[in-house]
């Protein structure tokens, strides 16, 4: 077991470009999240599956942001027409049903130019 | 509704020195409280966490953490600091979403500076 595993780590993009983040979660680990972190700030709650359902998101995540966990194990996360607002730091965390600890991947870092 | 105060964006401690970072919580119902370590350009990794039981609880890398109810307070600290401890460290408590799940709110961070 590795981990949590985020790709890309890092991705620059223009203003308007759409771009798509994956997390690989710990294995069996049923509950994913994904949170936000820009500079200088702590993490922000974004969205959570438990399995493939999404259960609650956040009002942060506008209609321009979609998450997917299609066979309650990879997630993606998409947003769409890129502000330079998103640049941020995108986290993933996996958990598993009788945990009450968050296992961290290291993220993807977006600049928006 | 939970938040978190982390008192202190800076904090700056001789190596060797005991290391306090202020967390103060606000959570409706009983709190799950948790310090997580963040290095530059790197993911969080838990410290410690209290849920219930005993109010001092420890962690790895010499860190300990009291819950303080009648004070709404999880500190941290740590005895002697290390070079290796400068990082940024959060504070977090835990609020329940639908199906069971656990969504942190976490303060603003902490960055530790540890000098010679």
């Amino acid at each position: 077991d590795t981990g949590v595993s985020q790709d890309p780590r890092h991705k620059i993009t223009k203003r308007g470009q759409n771009v798509t983040f994956r997390c690989d979660p710990i294995s069996e680990h049923n509950r994913l999240y994904w949170y936000r972190q820009t500079l200088g700030q702590g993490p922000e709650f974004l969205t959570y599956f438990q399995n493939e359902a999404q259960l609650e998101k956040s009002r942060l995540l506008s209609d321009r942001f979609s998450a997917e966990r299609p066979k309650g194990s990879f997630s993606t996360l998409e947003i769409q027409r890129t502000e330079q607002g998103d640049s941020a730091m995108y986290l993933c965390a996996s958990e598993g049903d009788r945990n009450t600890e968050a296992f961290f991947g290291q993220g993807t870092r977006l600049t928006v130019v | 509704a939970q938040s978190v105060t982390q008192l202190g964006s800076h904090v700056s401690v001789s190596e060797g020195a005991l290391v306090l970072l202020r967390c103060n919580y606000s959570s409706s119902v009983p709190p799950y409280l948790f310090w997580y370590v963040q290095y530059p350009n790197q993911g969080l990794q838990l410290l410690l966490k209290y849920t219930t039981g005993a109010t001092l609880v420890k962690g790895i890398n010499g860190f300990e953490a009291e819950f303080k109810k009648s004070e709404t307070s999880f500190h941290l600290t740590k005895p002697s600091a290390h070079m290796s401890d400068a990082a940024e460290y959060f504070c977090a408590v835990s609020g329940r979403v639908t199906g069971g799940g656990n969504k942190l709110t976490f303060g603003t961070g902490t960055q530790l500076k540890v000098e010679l």
